[in-house]
C-alpha cells in the first residue's frame, strides 16, 4: 500500500528556515516523479517544486531562490529545505506522487501526504 | 502561466441529482487535465486524469470530458459522501490548479 508520511512542519519566524520530510512506503520513490503543493487553510491548491526521475528539480516562481527539493533514496524520502521564511509561506504543505512512472516532470498526483502546517509569524 | 477558471463557484444540489462542474484554460492543456475531490481536513483525491479516465477505485458516476481549453466532470447520480470541493489541475506546463467548486447540499 502506497502511503507518504509527512513531518517537520511548525512554527517559524519570519526570515528562518525548516525542512519537511516526506517518508514513502509502497513504492521506490526514486522511480516516479514527486511534488510539493501547499494550500492556505480554506483557499486553494498551489504548486510549489517538483523533482523528475532524473533528479531535474522546478520551483514555482515565489519560492525560487528560497527553497529547495531534495530526495534520499536509500531513506525514500523528499524534503523541501525552506529558507527565509515569509508570512505569505504560511499554508498546509502536502507532499504528493506522480500517478505514472515517466520522464516528464509535469504531471497527475495519484496519492498525497497527509499536510503538514508551516506558520510563519512573529 | 496557464490559468484555470472553475464554474460555479458554489453548486447547491441533492442527493440523487446530477452535477456538472466546469474547468476553463487561458490557453490549451490539450487532454491533460485532472480532477480532485477533497473533504475538510483530508487532502485531495484524484478522481480522473487525462481529461476522462478514472482513477483507480473511483466510481463510474464520476465522469470527466474535454480537450484544448474546455472541461466538465459529471456525476451522474449524487451520494452524501460526494459533497466537498472540487478542483481541477492541468499538467502541460508546471501544474496550475482551478480555484474550486463547493459542492453543497
Amino acid at each position: 500500500e502506497v502511503q507518504l508520511l509527512q513531518s517537520g512542519g511548525g512554527l517559524v519566524q519570519p526570515g528562518g528556515s525548516l525542512r519537511l520530510s516526506c517518508v514513502a512506503s509502497g513504492f521506490t520513490l526514486r522511480t516516479y516523479a514527486m511534488y510539493w503543493v501547499r494550500q492556505i487553510p480554506g483557499k486553494g491548491l498551489q504548486y510549489v517544486s517538483g523533482m523528475s526521475i532524473s533528479g531535474n528539480s522546478y520551483y514555482a516562481d515565489a519560492v525560487k531562490g528560497r527553497f529547495t527539493i531534495s530526495r534520499d533514496n536509500l531513506m525514500n524520502t523528499l524534503y523541501l529545505h525552506m529558507n527565509n521564511l515569509r508570512a505569505e509561506d504560511t499554508a498546509l504543505y502536502y507532499c504528493a506522487k506522480r500517478r505514472d512512472a515517466s520522464s516528464n516532470l509535469w504531471g497527475h498526483f495519484d496519492y498525497w501526504g497527509q499536510g503538514i502546517l508551516v506558520t510563519v509569524s512573529s | 502561466e496557464i490559468v484555470l477558471t472553475q464554474s460555479p463557484a458554489t453548486l447547491s444540489l441533492s442527493p440523487g441529482e446530477r452535477a456538472t462542474l466546469s474547468c476553463w484554460a487561458s490557453q490549451s492543456v490539450s487532454s491533460y487535465l485532472a480532477w480532485y475531490q477533497q473533504k475538510t481536513g483530508q487532502p485531495p483525491r484524484l478522481l480522473i486524469y487525462d481529461a476522462s479516465n478514472r482513477a483507480t477505485g473511483i466510481p463510474d458516476r464520476f465522469s470527466g470530458s474535454g480537450s484544448g481549453t474546455d472541461f466538465t466532470l459529471t456525476i451522474s447520480s449524487l451520494e452524501p459522501e460526494d459533497f466537498a470541493v472540487y478542483y481541477c489541475q492541468q499538467r502541460i506546463d508546471s501544474p496550475t490548479f482551478g480555484q474550486g467548486t463547493k459542492l453543497e447540499i
